[in-house]
């Protein structure tokens, strides 16, 4: 399976600021998946960001408060901007192994908005 | 839209002892997979077992196996010897594959926290 890290593992941050969250793949993946895990709650998909195209964002979830990036086949980054306290949760990101239609987890990034 | 649900919030079990986990789903659709992931207090989601709708054997994998009834549109896990280390929240996922290859997006159960007991 790909070996995948995230950054930051954690944060605290203020209310009105930005976080941006970066994952990385240790291989070449098409597809990267983001997930959003609110206390005490499953796993929510926000968005699917492909190489070279724009995410496609799930219902509920907009590309102003969550732009998310995907420069290269290895790596992307999540922002959440603009934050509140509603925005604490736990953001994973993960990646597709297509020919065994396997979906593989980073270690999340745990934030707490004050 | 697919659903997954899981009823029983929390279950506890005896180490060495076997213990099942319910699922059930919805869908309309024939091809698909479903999935158990754990996800232990350090918060990594582990992949346990897979199962693909169009195979009627039963996945197992050493300890954990599972029990998919396809017409009931069921997917139990059964965890056998239980450890202290299976401690964690036990999620149940399905996922539709893209009819061009590749998967869509996992839809997940709201999980059942399992704690295995000395």
């Amino acid at each position: 399976s790909a070996v995948i890290s995230q950054k930051p593992s954690r944060d605290i941050c203020q209310r009105g600021t930005s976080l941006t969250i970066q994952c990385q793949v240790d291989s070449q993946v098409t597809m990267m998946f983001w997930y959003r895990q609110q206390p005490g709650q499953s796993l929510t998909l926000i968005a699917t960001a492909n190489q070279g195209s724009e995410a496609t964002y799930e219902s509920g979830f907009v590309i102003d408060k969550f732009p998310i990036s995907r420069p290269n086949l290895t790596f992307s980054t999540l922002t959440v901007s603009n934050m509140s306290p509603e925005d604490s949760s736990i953001y994973l990101c993960s990646v597709e192994d297509a020919t065994r239609a396997l979906q593989f987890f980073g270690p999340g990034t745990r934030l707490t908005v004050l | 839209a697919q659903t997954v649900t899981q009823s029983q919030p929390e279950m506890s079990v005896q180490e060495a002892e076997t213990v099942t986990l319910s699922c059930t789903y919805d869908t309309s659709e024939n091809n698909y997979y479903l999935f158990w992931y754990k996800q232990p207090p350090s918060r990594q989601m582990i992949l346990v077992i897979r199962q693909e709708a169009y195979k009627q054997q039963n996945a197992t994998e050493n300890r954990f196996s599972v029990n998919f009834q396809k017409a009931a549109k069921s997917f139990s896990l059964k965890i056998s010897d239980s450890q202290l280390g299976d401690t964690a929240m036990y999620f149940c996922a399905f996922m539709k594959p893209l009819t061009q290859g590749g998967s869509e997006k996992l839809v997940f159960g709201k999980g059942t926290k399992l704690t295995v007991n000395p």
